[in-house]
């Protein structure tokens, strides 16, 4: 398995509190994605990177940005967090093109709880 | 939104093989069909792909019929490690890059001893 690590992996945070999410990988993957788990909707995708200082939107971006200035690393921002923000964060990695499955990894996740 | 259909649940006895359908009839040529699971509040893990072969590997076989509208995905013999949330996925993949996966509701596969 790609070595992901999510940090932290637990926060309670109030509400218009501002929240960084950190993803680190040991793979040298060029892809890397943001999804949040709330119970009934399965993951959802919050934004991507498809490498360096490129990164993308996904279906539910809205309330927060995201940096990736680094190969290894993948900032997700909450700029002011909001109760409907409460979720669990998984950060995953992937490689892509010819020799690869296309697979994605991912990490243990992150349960965040905005009071 | 998902472009797949999966039971929400299912029962298989431990040591019996469990097949776990979707059905996926608006499928694109370009598009595979990817199977993840999620054990309990862990991240999803990859499980198995197809374009329109049947493929197997150490974990699962993956049976897509002719026309590619369903699969099956099969665990040749389920233990009560194979309980979990199996998610059927239709992305592009190949030379297309490492595209976002669009999770469904999946199917929850509870294995019973």
């Amino acid at each position: 398995d790609a070595g992901i690590t999510q940090s932290p992996r637990h926060k309670v945070t109030e509400t218009g509190t501002p929240v960084t999410l950190r993803c680190h990988q040991t793979e040298n993957h060029r892809y890397m994605y943001w999804y949040r788990q709330d119970p009934g909707h399965g993951l959802r995708l919050i934004h991507y990177s498809y490498g360096v200082k490129d990164t993308d939107k996904g279906e539910v971006s809205d309330g927060y940005s995201v940096s990736r200035s680094k190969t290894e690393d993948f900032l997700l921002t909450l700029e002011s967090a909001t109760s409907s923000q409460t979720s669990v964060y998984f950060c995953a990695t992937g490689q892509g093109g010819r020799g690869t499955y296309n697979e994605q990894f991912f990490g243990p996740g992150t349960r965040l709880t905005v009071l | 939104d998902a472009k797949t259909t999966q039971p929400p649940s299912m029962d298989c006895a431990e040591g019996r093989a469990a097949n776990l359908p979707c059905n996926h009839s608006t499928i694109s040529g370009n598009e595979y069909v990817y199977w993840y699971r999620q054990i309990h509040s862990q991240g999803p893990q990859y499980i198995i792909h197809g374009l329109k072969n049947n493929e197997t590997n150490e974990m699962a076989s993956l049976i897509i019929t002719e026309d590619r509208k369903s699969s099956t995905l099969i665990l040749p013999h389920a233990t009560l490690r194979d309980t979990a949330v199996y998610y059927c996925i239709v992305r592009v993949g190949g030379l297309s890059g490492n595209t976002p996966l669009v999770f469904g509701k999946g199917t929850r596969l509870s294995v019973i001893a």
